[in-house]
């Protein structure tokens, strides 16, 4: 089955510090693939997104992601960490199926930066 | 503001009602999304118009349906309510199909009692 996972609820990470949030896909075809960020009691906002071309993505707010095709893998990482990007990050992959393409969501994992 | 937008905002109504959510999206997005989001089932797709077609389906319900108008926006019809249909709704659009960003609304609560 097609699916995406976020293997962290939670991520803890001091202002100023590298961090990173993890994300695996199984999808048959390429993949094309999704971090979206939500902030509290607002729609989901887009990131960045890999469809074909350079592994490393770079995205808003300083964020990039890095695409490992023999891990299946698109971790999201930022150099340094602000406390305003606490927030709750999804990563999302395009599931193939003829008339049920769609987007597959992670369950989210909820960055906590603190000062 | 992503530009799109979404009506009502909240929404509390009764078991066996009906509901109609409307959304409008950015302009020049030809793509329309629904989704739910709740504590237990996650963020789940439901369905996509790409120009006033349906064009992939999700997890959506049989008392659930939508439609998007010739002006683009869109409308997700909730029936037989329940208490579990109680959720966040979400609209999103884009200008083509899913290899493209979709920018979402700031949702529809709604609350069934």
């Amino acid at each position: 089955a097609q699916s995406v996972a976020q293997p962290e609820d939670q991520v803890n990470v001091a202002e100023g510090n590298p961090l990173t949030v993890k994300c695996t896909y199984s999808v048959s075809g390429n993949p094309y693939l999704f971090w979206y960020v939500q902030y509290p009691n607002r729609g989901l906002q887009f990131l960045l997104k890999y469809i074909t071309g350079d592994n490393l993505v770079k995205g808003s707010y300083g964020f990039e992601a890095e695409f490992n095709k023999s891990q299946t893998s698109f971790h999201l990482k930022k150099p340094s960490a602000l406390v305003s990007d606490s927030a709750l990050y999804f990563c999302a992959v395009r599931a193939y199926g003829g008339a049920t393409n769609k987007l597959i969501f992670g369950t989210g994992t909820l960055l906590a930066v603190q000062p | 503001d992503s530009g799109v937008t979404q009506t009502p905002k909240h929404l509390i109504t009764a078991t066996g009602q009906r509901v109609t959510l409307r959304c409008s999206p950015r302009s020049g997005d030809l793509s329309v999304y629904w989704y739910q989001q709740s504590l237990d089932q996650g963020l789940q797709f439901l369905i996509q118009y790409y120009n006033g077609e349906e064009r992939a389906k999700g997890n959506i319900l049989e008392r659930f349906s939508a439609q998007q108008f010739p002006d683009l926006h869109s409308e997700l019809n909730l029936s037989s309510l329940e208490l579990g249909d109680s959720a966040l709704y979400f609209c999103a659009s884009s200008v083509g199909g899913l290899g493209y960003e979709q920018y979402f609304g700031p949702g529809t609560r709604l609350t069934v009692t």
